[in-house]
């Protein structure tokens, strides 16, 4: 069964500090992975995705993230944060094309605040 | 172009009661998915349709029940409302154009119904 970690259910940066929010997942065929964000009284939007090819992913509003085999890790970065991030942010896994009939696997979500 | 959409935004029942949600994918998105999410976690998948029938299931009783239209909207019904049902309920469309932005095995997720149960 797949399943998702997301170490800190809460993170505090700066505004214009790193990002960093943690994922490692469980899969036992290759992962297509995806972060999503979640902000108050809203649905999920996507941020980026990884399939297959570059480990390096970049995604919407500045943010990327890398895909790391040997660490079962997808671990979400912006360089610079503003205001406007502070939202909950959800890494999820799927063992194939989601679209072509099989789930998402979300992890607990981690809430990021942005101080000024 | 219209996002997926979802009715109602908001509901109140009490417990044994019956609930039916609803869901309008994506224009060109012919397969939904829903997911419950209760407060302070992340979204669990309970199935999801692709030409009208239920292709996967997560793991969630029968008192949970879908059906996707010709148009491929998609109903939710949940009978016999336990406490526990109280949640967010969040409906995805993916496929369509090969040549999407994102592919068509992309999920793209409506706003959501926010369900209580008293």
């Amino acid at each position: 069964a797949q399943s998702v970690t997301q170490l800190g259910s809460h993170v505090s940066v700066s505004e214009g500090a790193l990002v960093l929010l943690r994922c490692n997942y469980s899969s036992s065929v290759p992962p297509y992975l995806f972060w999503y964000v979640q902000y108050p009284n809203q649905g999920l939007q996507l941020l980026l995705k990884y399939t297959t090819g570059a480990t390096l992913v970049k995604g919407i509003n500045g943010f990327e993230a890398e895909f790391k085999k040997s660490e079962t890790s997808f671990h979400l970065t912006k360089p610079s944060a503003h205001m406007s991030d502070a939202a909950e942010y959800f890494c999820a896994v799927s063992d194939r094309g989601a679209g072509l009939g099989n789930k998402l696997v979300f992890g607990a979500g981690t809430i990021l605040r942005v101080k000024s | 172009d219209a996002g997926v959409t979802q009715s109602p935004t908001h509901l109140i029942k009490t417990r044994g009661q019956q609930v039916t949600l609803r869901c309008s994918p994506k224009s060109g998105h012919d397969t939904v998915s829903w997911y419950q999410q209760a407060l302070g976690q992340g979204p669990q998948f309970i199935f999801q349709y692709y030409e009208e029938e239920e292709r996967q299931r997560g793991n969630f009783p029968d008192r949970f029940s879908g059906h996707q239209f010709p148009n491929y909207s998609s109903e939710l019904n949940v009978n016999a409302l336990l406490l526990g049902d109280s949640a967010l309920y969040l409906c995805a469309s993916s496929g369509g154009d090969l040549l999407a932005a994102w592919g068509p095995d992309t999920q793209y997720f409506g706003p959501g119904t926010r369900l209580t149960v008293l």
